[in-house]
């Protein structure tokens, strides 16, 4: 089946500096990804919509400055938390529907911890 | 009124009994609906997928749908404690973003 690869897995990283975060299609064309936040016990939430040769949609409330998204290929999505502060740490997570279709299941990578001191 | 909603947890039942998870959701043009299961640390997976009303069953899960009330369900039977997660519901296609409900905690005891 298809397999949407992230890494890092797991990244602790000092107050103020940027972490990247790579989420990549394995064996299909993700058009679109999503990246999603979630913090212990709570639910996954959408941070924003990256799209493949144009720019990211973010919802409210999420600073598309400090939450840089990059999709420059079929195949790979990046998210860049810049001058990250305690407050980001959290478990960041990707996924993507199969050739864009927004009825079918989402594919999920495998998550990132971000810890920052 | 929020998009997904699913019961309150958490859920704790003894192993061997019947688990019942429920959700509603808002948006009256959803087509496809999705259960997915959470470990701790882990990223969701999708364990069930249900696209007509009634119930599709797989292995010890079944999902039930019922769109004219925008109700689904999942049932876990003979639960385990391998099935303590949080389970979230997830109508497909219905919106710019998919959504997810709170999830539901299950714990099975031993």
């Amino acid at each position: 089946g298809a397999v949407v690869s992230q890494h890092p897995s797991r990244v602790i990283c000092k107050s103020g500096t940027s972490v990247k975060i790579e989420c990549r299609s394995l064996d299909f064309q993700a058009t679109t990804m999503f990246w999603y936040r979630q913090f212990p016990k709570q639910s996954l939430m959408l941070m924003a919509t990256s799209n493949e040769g144009s720019k990211a949609t973010y919802e409210q409330g999420v600073e598309k400055d400090k939450f840089l998204i990059n999709h420059a290929s079929l195949t790979l999505s990046t998210l860049t938390v810049t001058s990250a502060h305690p407050e980001d740490s959290s478990f960041y997570i990707c996924s993507a529907p199969p050739a864009g279709r927004w009825d079918e299941k989402l594919f999920f990578g495998s998550g990132t911890q971000l810890s920052v001191l | 009124q929020k998009e997904v909603e699913q019961n309150s947890g958490p859920l704790s039942v003894p192993e061997g009994a019947i688990a019942s998870l429920n959700c509603t959701y808002s948006d009256r043009v959803s087509q496809s609906f999705f259960w997915y299961r959470q470990y701790s640390g882990k990223s969701p997976e999708l364990i069930m997928s249900i696209y007509s009303n009634g119930d599709k069953e797989d292995g010890r899960f079944t999902a039930q749908l019922n769109k004219a009330s925008q109700y689904v369900s999942l049932l876990i039977r003979d639960s385990q404690p391998s099935d303590s997660a949080t389970y979230l519901c997830a109508p497909g296609g219905s919106a710019r973003q998919l959504t997810f409900g709170s999830g539901t905690q299950l714990t099975v005891l031993p």
